[in-house]
């Protein structure tokens, strides 16, 4: 089945830094890779998504960026702000398109 | 307002135990989800349905079952609770609008076996 790696595992940065998160997948048959992020104490959010046949996707200061040769995607974060900081979770397809497959997630810390 | 819930919020059992955590959405979607998560945690996929009728285990084994009699309901049963099962269970659902397969997700469940 579709197995999702996720790095790194946690990311501190200073407040206007950039942060990026990357991941792979196994399934070559994969065709939509979300982001989600879960404040504490919260339920996770889409906060960003990618179709395979796009390379890249931004909206305000985040983007998202995939290789499908290469099976993998990234979630980038500029002027990262203190509210940014959350668990941020990649996601796959499995090959039937019927569930989503997430990474373990990433803990970013903004510190001002 | 179209939403994802999930009772209990809290739960603790003893051990042994068989207890059912419910999930309701209404917003109509097909496909619905549970997942394990200790907090802050990987989120773990034990059971999906993609629609009336079907259920598919996922990657976590979790001792656990599902059934899908109705779109809007997605309850999960443990037979025999065990320490073991202590952690968060989300519920969420989704359906492909164009391309996107945008994922709701309930509150959450607090499960604590003692």
């Amino acid at each position: 089945g579709e197995n999702v790696e996720q790095h790194p595992s946690t990311l501190s940065v200073q407040e206007g830094d950039s942060a990026v998160i990357k991941c792979t997948y196994s399934d070559s048959a994969s065709n939509y890779f979300p982001w989600y992020k879960q404040e504490l104490g919260k339920r996770p959010q889409l906060i960003i998504d990618i179709r395979s046949n796009v390379g890249e996707k931004k909206d305000q200061r985040i983007a998202v960026t995939l290789n499908k040769t290469a099976k993998h995607f990234s979630l980038h974060i500029t002027e990262t702000q203190p509210e940014d900081s959350a668990v941020y979770f990649c996601a796959a397809t499995n090959q039937a398109g019927t569930a989503l497959i997430f990474g373990k997630g990433t803990t970013l810390s903004v510190s001002s | 307002e179209a939403d994802i819930y999930q009772t209990p919020r809290y739960l603790v059992i003893g051990t042994g135990k068989k207890i059912t955590l419910e999930c309701s959405q209404t917003m109509g979607h097909d496909k619905m989800y549970w997942y394990q998560q200790d907090p802050g945690m990987e989120l773990h996929l034990i059971h999906y349905s993609y629609g009336v009728n079907s259920t598919e285990k996922g990657d976590l084994s979790s001792e656990s079952t599902v059934s899908r009699i109705r779109t809007e309901h997605f309850p999960l049963t443990l037979e025999s609770a065990r320490p073991s099962h202590t952690s968060q269970y989300l519920c969420a659902s989704s359906e492909y609008k164009g391309w996107r397969d945008e994922a709701f997700f309930g509150q959450g469940t607090r499960l604590t076996v003692v």
